[in-house]
């Protein structure tokens, strides 16, 4: 299907575990970003990519590790997971240039135990 | 630093009863300003680009329009497919992000 997909859409875990959340998108778009939204604090960039092999740190990346390998694919990863990551995590994707409107994947919803 | 604050945060409003959302926003040179519409347990769906003081987008029951300081969103005669939660966000001239507010939960019923 076209669109940016995520997966797993739940999952839950345990303090330590290693998680990897995955993202894929098929329109070929230079740009992808990963987020968590929580109560309260609304929607805070955690990694971004401006394209294959090149990713940079946004608000909150303490304790997420992220690689772009394929344009298409960017995995977020949770080295050993907290209790803290338990949030809505939300994978985007934009286009190079011309239009700033980020598109957004249906989100994984990750409950650390 | 850049920050977006809508109001209210909550907003009940009858079938029909038209109403505006309020997003202001501070930033040190706008690219543009962003709305989306939120469903429970769905992603943030891209409603409208504003880029310019002055400019306003149209869609459906939607409006939306921007000055220098703020952002409204005005919804014509709602009707109860409406109710979700609209986000605002900015993105800076320097960067990359989108720099979300915390939302409104609109419910018309």
């Amino acid at each position: 299907d076209a669109g940016i997909t995520q997966s797993p859409r739940y999952k839950i875990t345990e303090t330590g575990r290693q998680v990897t959340l995955m993202c894929h998108q098929t329109w070929s778009h230079s740009y992808m970003f990963w987020y968590r939204q929580d109560l309260g604090h609304g929607l805070r960039l955690i990694y971004y990519s401006a394209a294959a092999d090149i990713t940079d740190k946004g608000e909150v990346p303490d304790g997420y590790v992220v690689s772009r390998s394929k344009t298409e694919n960017f995995p977020l990863t949770l080295e050993s997971a907290t209790r803290s990551q338990t949030s809505v995590y939300f994978c985007a994707s934009r286009g190079l240039a011309g239009y700033f409107e980020q598109f957004f994947g249906p989100g994984t919803r990750l409950t650390v135990l | 630093e850049d920050q977006v604050t809508q109001s209210p945060e909550a907003l009940r409003l009858q079938e029909g009863e038209s109403s505006s959302l309020n997003c202001s926003y501070t930033v040190s040179g706008l690219r543009g300003l962003f709305w989306y519409r939120q469903d429970p347990g769905k992603g943030p769906e891209f409603l409208f680009t504003l880029y310019s003081a002055g400019e306003e987008k149209e869609k459906e029951r939607l409006k939306a329009t921007l000055t220098k300081k703020e952002s409204f969103l005005h919804i014509t005669a709602p009707k109860p497919e409406d109710s979700a939660t609209y986000l605002c966000a900015v993105q800076a001239n320097s960067g990359y992000a989108l720099n979300f507010g915390k939302g409104t939960s609109l419910l018309v019923t």
